[in-house]
């Protein structure tokens, strides 16, 4: 069965920097598109990053130079490091797999605030 | 791309038709993408490749469209489908989400 569990989350102020994890079960996740995607309070759905199969990431232009995708393949866990956290980072914080999105976790929820 | 939903929302009685439209600022087709999200909830996939269902999505939801034009059915509204319904386009880096439709109890 396939499972993606989040964690990490929290209350941060702004400047901080968080690292969420997405821990794996049911299958690899170098095998395939594993990543991101957030939700702000009240808000739609927004893409973040992707790492695709184990190799080649990508960032949405908000969060580029600041984010950064990985994958631990012993751990079989995502990871999502966020320095610079800004107010408008708040947000659920989905780990995904595939394009499109067939699998989701549950999510973890970030907040940046003073 | 720019993905635009409409209606934002849409107020429907159980057992009716409901149709949701997606547009996108460029041709994305077929990498569209339907999901399904209610309260409290993660998003689900219902359809991707424009019309084709996820596993386990009953009948009653359809999809078809081209180019930048798509629309979602749902035949029949059961009281489970009353949430929020997003497309997304998956054809071009950054993938990109509407704005979603609620469709509603009317």
């Amino acid at each position: 069965e396939v499972q993606l569990v989040e964690s990490g989350g929290g209350l941060i102020q702004p400047g901080g920097s968080l690292r969420l994890s997405c821990a794996v079960s049911g299958f690899s996740v170098s095998s395939d598109y594993m990543g991101w995607v957030r939700q702000a309070p009240g808000k739609g759905l927004e893409w973040v990053s992707v790492i695709q199969s184990g190799g080649p990431t990508r960032h949405a232009d908000s969060v580029r130079g600041r984010f950064t995708i990985s994958g631990d393949y012993s751990t079989n866990t995502l990871y999502l490091e966020m320095n610079i956290l800004r107010a408008e980072d708040t947000a659920l914080y989905y780990c995904t797999r595939g394009t499109p999105q067939r699998y989701w976790g549950q999510g973890t929820l970030v907040t940046v605030s003073s | 791309i720019v993905m635009t939903q409409s209606p934002a929302t849409l107020s429907v009685s159980p057992g009716e038709r409901a149709t949701l439209s997606c547009r996108a600022s460029q041709s994305v087709a077929p990498a569209l993408a339907w999901y399904q999200q209610k309260p409290g909830q993660a998003p689900r996939l219902l359809v991707y490749d424009a019309s084709t269902r996820a596993a386990g999505i009953p009948t009653r939801f359809s999809a078809f469209g081209s180019g930048t034009e798509f629309t979602l059915t749902i035949s029949s509204l059961q009281s489970e489908d009353f949430a929020v319904y997003y497309c997304q386009q998956y054809n071009t880096w950054p993938q990109t989400f509407g704005q979603g439709t609620k469709v509603e109890i009317k």
